[in-house]
């Protein structure tokens, strides 16, 4: 069965760096395209991120330039370096697979889903 | 960017009560959507992919349809667990863009 668990949040100040990890069970994270989405409290979800397999990768324009999204094949285990936070970076962080499949094309979704970790960017 | 409005953004409904959500993408998407439900303090759960396919392990009384730029999940009789925020997501294009969710609580 695929599982992934979030590690990694935690309270850090205005201007300051995380490193969240997604550590992945029942596949590896270099064959599938890994996603990173996040909820501010009370709110809705946010698309964040995404490595394809092919190691090309995509960000929300809100992230562009301080959040990082990397993998390592040998700990079978997905990354977000953050920099630079922010106080609405606040959220809980859920990493996600996302899966394909063909019908008449291929067709995209996120089927396996971790159970997050909280960021808290407070002074 | 694509934009996804979810039409009510909260809806009050009985056990047993037939429930439809609108999802509608600011340009066209083909089959591109997915549906995931997320109960309080739980991370999301897919529902439906493809506009209308059911993922595995989904009750029946879930279905999906529509393409292009409007799409709705329906519900045939709602059950207690199926009292949750549910969401629609375009996977045509970078971003993955959410709708902002639609709340479905007890009558």
């Amino acid at each position: 069965e695929a599982q992934l668990e979030e590690s990694g949040g935690g309270l850090v100040q205005p201007g300051g760096s995380l490193r969240l990890s997604c550590a992945a069970s029942g596949f590896t994270v270099t064959s599938k395209s890994m996603t990173w989405v996040r909820q501010a409290p009370g709110k809705g979800l946010e698309w964040v991120s995404l490595i394809y397999s092919s190691g090309n990768t995509y960000y929300a324009d809100s992230v562009k330039g301080r959040f990082t999204i990397s993998r390592d094949n040998s700990k079978n285990t997905l990354y977000m370096e953050m920099n630079n936070l922010r106080v609405d970076d606040t959220a809980v962080y859920y990493c996600a697979r996302e899966g394909r499949i063909w019908q008449d094309y291929y067709y995209y979704f996120m089927d396996v889903w971790g159970k997050g970790t909280t960021v808290t960017v407070s002074s | 960017d694509i934009q996804l409005t979810q039409s009510p953004s909260f809806l009050s409904a009985s056990v047993g009560d037939r429930v439809t959500i609108t999802c509608r993408a600011t340009q066209g998407i083909s089959r591109y959507l997915a549906w995931y439900q997320q109960i309080p303090g739980k991370a999301p759960k897919l529902l439906i992919y493809a506009a209308s396919t059911l993922q595995r392990g989904v009750p029946s009384r879930f279905s999906g349809s529509g393409s292009g730029t409007e799409f709705t999940l329906a519900i045939s009789s709602l059950q207690p667990e199926d009292f949750a925020t549910y969401y629609c997501q375009q996977l045509n294009s970078y971003p993955r863009t959410f709708g902002q969710g639609t709340k479905v609580e007890i009558k």
